[in-house]
């Protein structure tokens, strides 16, 4: 099955910083979401981005499916941002059952 | 709108004894997915359905675990009998069609299940 690779695992950032987030992804896939867990274990569909880019406030994503992978970008960070970010694809070729695969996921730590 | 319902929101049980889960989609949502996360780990989708029939149960250990969405809405996940490897988050999920392709899955708080 698609394979889904997420970097860094753990990332500690300083209240303000900026930072990136990577997903790379074994196969061409027409679904592409990034979720975030906080840390009482909800998890927020943050983006849906299979390609191209978008933007919601602090927060935005770029998908260059040709490469496949995605980006997620966070700036000015802050404590709230804290917890696990997923990303989780759907591969073209299972049409009509496909599914989501989620990776491993990275933790985010934002000190104040 | 109110999100997705999960119940109970922590269960302790021993190994080899049962164990269901109740979830409650988003109004107006055909599909309903199960998803077993254990720490450390992305959520795996257990089964999806769509309305009331299963589309795809492929990760289901189909010889302890079982669900059904009888009518098309609110759905139960059993596991008969539990074994500590069960020990994880379960869950809920839902979306508006039947493709998880294009559509956002809306996930429910998940239910901390633990087997002794």
């Amino acid at each position: 099955g698609i394979q889904v690779e997420q970097s860094p695992p753990d990332l500690i950032l300083q209240e303000g910083a900026n930072s990136t987030l990577r997903c790379n992804f074994s196969d061409s896939v027409n679904n592409l979401q990034w979720f975030h867990q906080n840390p009482w274990g909800q998890l927020i569909n943050l983006f849906y981005i299979p390609s191209g880019t978008k933007q919601n406030g602090r927060l935005s994503a770029t998908t260059v499916a040709t490469e496949r992978y995605s980006l997620l970008y966070i700036s000015s960070s802050q404590t709230t941002d804290s917890g696990v970010y997923f990303c989780a694809v759907d591969p073209s070729w299972r049409g009509a059952n496909s599914k989501l695969t989620f990776g491993k996921g990275i933790t985010l730590s934002v000190r104040p | 709108e109110a999100g997705v319902a999960q119940s109970p929101r922590y269960k302790i049980i021993e190994k080899r004894q049962s164990v269901a889960f109740w979830c409650n989609p988003i109004s107006g949502h055909a599909t309903l997915y199960w998803y077993q996360q254990i720490l450390g780990q992305g959520p795996k989708l257990l089964i999806q359905f769509q309305n009331n029939g299963v589309v795809d149960d492929s990760q289901l250990p189909k010889d302890r675990f079982s669900a059904e969405r009888l009518k098309g809405v609110d759905s139960t996940l059993k596991i008969q009998p539990a074994k500590l490897e069960d020990s994880a988050v379960y869950l809920c999920a839902s979306s508006s069609i039947g493709r998880a392709s294009r559509e956002t899955q809306y996930f429910g708080p998940g239910t901390r299940l633990l087997v002794l």
